[in-house]
């Protein structure tokens, strides 16, 4: 089946600093590649759709420059969180699909950032 | 606007019970509709969808949900827990084939001895 490997897996930052995080497709070319983020024991929120050579769209109340999203390979999106706080730390999601409509979603194993 | 509801945080059963997940949704469109599986610090995945035709689905680990419009409801069953199926299980709905997915906050399942 399609597999999505989402890299790393935990990461511990030290306020201030960016943190980038990889979401990759490794059996097929994604399409469309989408951003989660996770509070404990709450659901995934939406953060950012990204197309492949395109600008990410973002949802409403997510920093487009606090949370840098760049889809430039079929197979690879990444996640930068800059200037990152402690109240970034949380759970990050990436899904990907690879083509258009009924199309399933297929989900990383999740990034745990813990920011200090 | 779209949205799903699942009420209550947590449910426990014993080992061999009935699992019954609720999960009802809003949608001013034919939705739709997932439930997924999370397990601990892991991302997730697909346990069954309806998008059209039967409305009973069948999906993997021995689930099953039944859409029904009239109820606004999308429940997931499975008619004997096993403690493997202790996770977190997330109810979603799409109102279009290019729509995003919409998730409800999810429910814990325990399943006890």
């Amino acid at each position: 089946g399609a597999v999505v490997s989402q890299h790393p897996s935990r990461v511990i930052c030290k306020s201030g600093t960016s943190v980038k995080i990889e979401c990759r497709s490794l059996d097929f070319q994604a399409t469309t590649m989408f951003w989660y983020r996770q509070f404990p024991k709450q659901s995934l929120m939406l953060m950012a759709t990204s197309n492949e050579g395109s600008k990410a769209t973002y949802e409403q109340g997510v920093e487009k420059d606090k949370f840098l999203i760049n889809h430039a390979s079929l197979t690879l999106s990444t996640l930068t969180v800059t200037s990152a706080h402690p109240e970034d730390s949380s759970f990050y999601i990436c899904s990907a699909r690879s083509g258009q409509g009924d199309s399933p979603l297929h989900f990383g194993n999740g990034t745990r950032l813990t920011v200090t | 606007a779209q949205s799903v509801t699942q009420l209550g945080s947590h449910v426990s059963v014993s080992e061999g019970a009935l699992v019954l997940l609720r999960c009802n949704y809003s949608s001013s469109v034919p939705p739709y509709l997932f439930w997924y599986v999370q397990y601990p610090n892991q991302g997730l995945q697909l346990l069954l969808k309806y998008t059209t035709g039967a409305t009973l689905v069948k999906g993997i680990n021995g689930f099953e949900a039944e859409f029904k419009k009239s109820e606004t409801s999308f429940h997931l069953t499975k008619p004997s827990a096993h403690m493997s199926d202790a996770a977190e299980y997330f109810c979603a709905v799409r109102t279009g084939a290019n729509s995003k997915l919409t998730f409800g906050k999810g429910i814990t399942l325990s399943v006890r001895p």
